[in-house]
């Protein structure tokens, strides 16, 4: 059984610039969340894909966007990157109709 | 909105010991799950309890969930270094996708 992959794991960019980060969930799996980790804080929910619709939302702004492929696979886009969007960004699979999240290795994004 | 607070937020415990650490929800919950996150890791699940007073447990660890279902605690029995980590506590309400975590507990263990 594969896990959840992210990719990149690292990533540097500058306020302003957009960024794509990925993932692909573990087979079986057809729900994908998206969550930001800042420093010492537990994991944030951004957003949930089902069936490559949008299911659910957390208090972030539109400029986090996402999307959800036939294959499950899912990106996480920001736009207009400010500083404190750096963190860990966490993507996590589901089962249907099921809440356990099994996490991915994360993506740290620095904003400088 | 929802919100789920984990007490305390930092334990340092002696290898061997017990200790307890509690979550706590301003909202009723459907279910209360546990991860655990290692030092540069991704949270891993751990547990999921659903019904109102339930017990599970995993080897040295228990985990309850209130009655009221708007609190959850994690036991650790003879603690190791192995614990060492950050502890998790995450709920959902009602029909909503949404699972809250709460800050986590930092758990330190002196071999």
């Amino acid at each position: 059984e594969t896990g959840v992959t992210q990719s990149p794991t690292h990533l540097i960019k500058t306020r302003g610039q957009q960024v794509t980060l990925r993932c692909s969930s573990q087979s079986g799996h057809n729900t994908v969340s998206w969550y930001q980790q800042a420093l010492g804080q537990g994991p944030q929910f951004i957003f949930q894909y089902y069936r490559e619709e949008e299911n659910g939302r957390g208090n972030f702004p539109p400029r986090f966007s996402g999307l959800q492929f036939p294959n499950y696979s899912s990106e996480l886009n920001v736009n207009a990157l400010e500083l404190d969007d750096s963190a860990l960004y966490l993507c996590a699979s589901s089962h249907p109709q099921r809440t356990t999240q099994y996490f991915g290795p994360g993506t740290r994004l620095l904003v400088l | 909105g929802q919100q789920v607070m984990q007490i305390p937020q930092y334990q340092h415990v002696q290898e061997g010991e017990d200790f307890t650490t509690y979550c706590n929800s301003s909202t009723t919950l459907s279910n209360i799950q546990w991860y655990k996150q290692r030092p540069g890791g991704h949270p891993v699940f751990l547990i999921q309890l659903v019904k109102s007073g339930e017990v599970k447990k995993q080897k040295r660890l228990t985990f309850q969930f209130g009655e009221a279902k708007k609190n959850s605690s994690l036991h650790i029995t003879a603690t190791q270094t192995t614990d060492v980590g950050t502890y998790f506590c995450a709920g959902t309400q009602g029909g909503s996708e949404k699972l809250v975590f709460g800050k986590g507990m930092k758990l330190t263990v002196n071999p």
